[in-house]
């Protein structure tokens, strides 16, 4: 089975420029997350969706970042305008079974974020 | 707060040495408990993971218990490979609905030949 696809892997940006990262989670899987990862730190949460819905963003900077998973299958992040401490790999992950119930996460491989 | 604290790393061992990661946590009620295992240029992905107390999960030669008494889930392999060289990370879900996962800073691991 195909896993988690992310694009891009790598994006280099100048600060208060706009970028958006995409995410296909694993086919069939209900709950899709979007971590950040900074370097030397484990992931955090940024926001949960289960479906097109959002379960938990109370992690996210809402000021600046935004993100949407219309049709219940794919995923944007955007981060607008962009600042230094946004530099980071962004994780996406899918999970199979609804929110409510842990259960196993897969992770794509990231899209490192380097602002300038 | 629900939390996992895991031993500083970085860690270097030789070749068929013997590993620990420590790991504890801080949790209302009783979480699965998972390590995950991210080798350089990739994501992460799960290693083992255990639901109950007393549990063992093992997959590739590492195991981990999950013991309720000393509220940890420390990482063991008997014999490490050059191969096992990664970051490794303790996590568990956070209780009531969105079952997010809080990880712990990681622990880097290298082996040398």
């Amino acid at each position: 089975e195909a896993g988690v696809a992310q694009s891009p892997r790598y994006k280099i940006i100048e600060k208060r420029q706009s970028v958006a990262f995409w995410c296909n989670p694993i086919s069939g899987h209900a709950t899709l997350y979007w971590y950040q990862q900074i370097l030397g730190q484990g992931p955090k949460l940024l926001i949960q969706f289960q479906n097109n819905g959002v379960v938990d963003d109370s992690q996210l900077p809402k000021d600046r970042f935004s993100a949407e998973r219309l049709k219940g299958v794919d995923s944007t992040l955007k981060i607008q305008p962009a600042k230094l401490e946004d530099s980071a790999v962004y994780l996406c992950a899918s999970s199979f079974r609804l929110a409510g119930n842990a259960d196993t996460q897969y992770f794509g491989p990231g899209t490192r974020l380097t602002v300038l | 707060g629900d939390s996992v604290t895991q031993m500083e790393g970085p860690v270097t061992l030789s070749e068929e040495a013997f590993l620990t990661i420590n790991c504890t946590y801080t949790a209302t009620g009783y979480p699965s408990l998972f390590w995950y295992v991210q080798y350089p240029g990739e994501g992460l992905q799960l290693l083992l993971k255990a639901t109950k107390a007393d549990d063992k999960g093992s997959n590739k030669g590492f195991e981990a218990t999950y013991r309720k008494e000393t509220t940890s889930f420390h990482l063991e392999k008997g014999s490490v490979q050059v191969s096992d060289s990664a970051v490794y990370f303790c996590a568990l879900p956070l209780q009531g609905g969105s079952e997010k996962l809080v990880f712990g800073k990681g622990t880097k691991l290298t082996v040398n030949p």
